[in-house]
């Protein structure tokens, strides 16, 4: 089947404009997760729904980012008034959710965020 | 907290050369490993994992054993190709605080050579 897709793929925007992006995780999964790559700081966990609810928001740079998930499928990372240090890959991963501490989270292609 | 430290690169080798990248980690009990892989201009895939101690994970030739007594989970290759040239990242999850989030080391870059 499908795995999982993130629009876009490319977003180049200005210094202090918000971004949304979106992941669709493979059907059925209701774990999901979003992490950031950077140069600078590899790659780092935001944010993961189990279903609609976010358990677990301790990734969160700032208040300036922000995500939801409708349905218990896709999900919607936004970020305001955004920073240049917010340019980086933004990856967004699901898992089936029966058992987190064991499963494989499978990752979408990323959206590469630019910030001029 | 959970930590993963991976060997510095990046790593250049001959083809049919044997490898091994190092990983250790830092957690509280006993956490599921994972090697991921990130080939040019792909997205992260899962080459394979272990979820228990002294469990072996394996997948296209590479293996990797939990040690516990060494909290480590080194990657290995008895004869690599010019194809395996990519980013390997070592990572943890759990297996009690945060435990479903994954925790990454800060990746090595293999470079093959034919």
């Amino acid at each position: 089947g499908a795995g999982v897709s993130q629009s876009p793929s490319n977003k180049v925007t200005e210094k202090g404009k918000d971004v949304e992006l979106r992941c669709d995780p493979i059907s059925g999964h209701t774990a999901l997760y979003w992490y950031r790559q950077s140069l600078g700081q590899g790659l780092e966990f935001l944010i993961y729904f189990q279903g609609n609810s976010a358990p677990d928001k301790s990734g969160l740079p700032s208040d300036r980012f922000s995500a939801e998930r409708t349905g218990g499928s896709v999900s919607t990372l936004t970020i305001q008034r955004t920073q240049q240090e917010d340019s980086a890959v933004y990856l967004c991963a699901s898992s089936s959710g029966q058992a987190p501490f064991l499963e494989t989270q499978y990752f979408g292609p990323g959206t590469r965020l630019l910030v001029l | 907290g959970n930590s993963v430290t991976q060997m510095e690169g990046p790593v250049t080798l001959s083809e049919e050369a044997f490898l091994t990248i190092n990983c250790t980690y830092t957690a509280t009990g006993y956490p599921s490993l994972f090697w991921y892989v990130q080939y040019p201009g792909e997205g992260l895939q899962l080459l394979l994992k272990a979820t228990k101690a002294d469990d072996k994970g394996s997948n296209k030739g590479f293996e990797a054993t939990y040690r516990k007594e060494t909290t480590s989970f080194h990657l290995e290759k008895g004869s690599v190709q010019v194809s395996d040239s990519a980013v390997y990242f070592c990572a943890l999850k759990g297996p009690i605080q945060g435990a479903q989030k994954l925790v990454f080391g800060q990746g090595t870059r293999l470079t093959i050579n034919p």
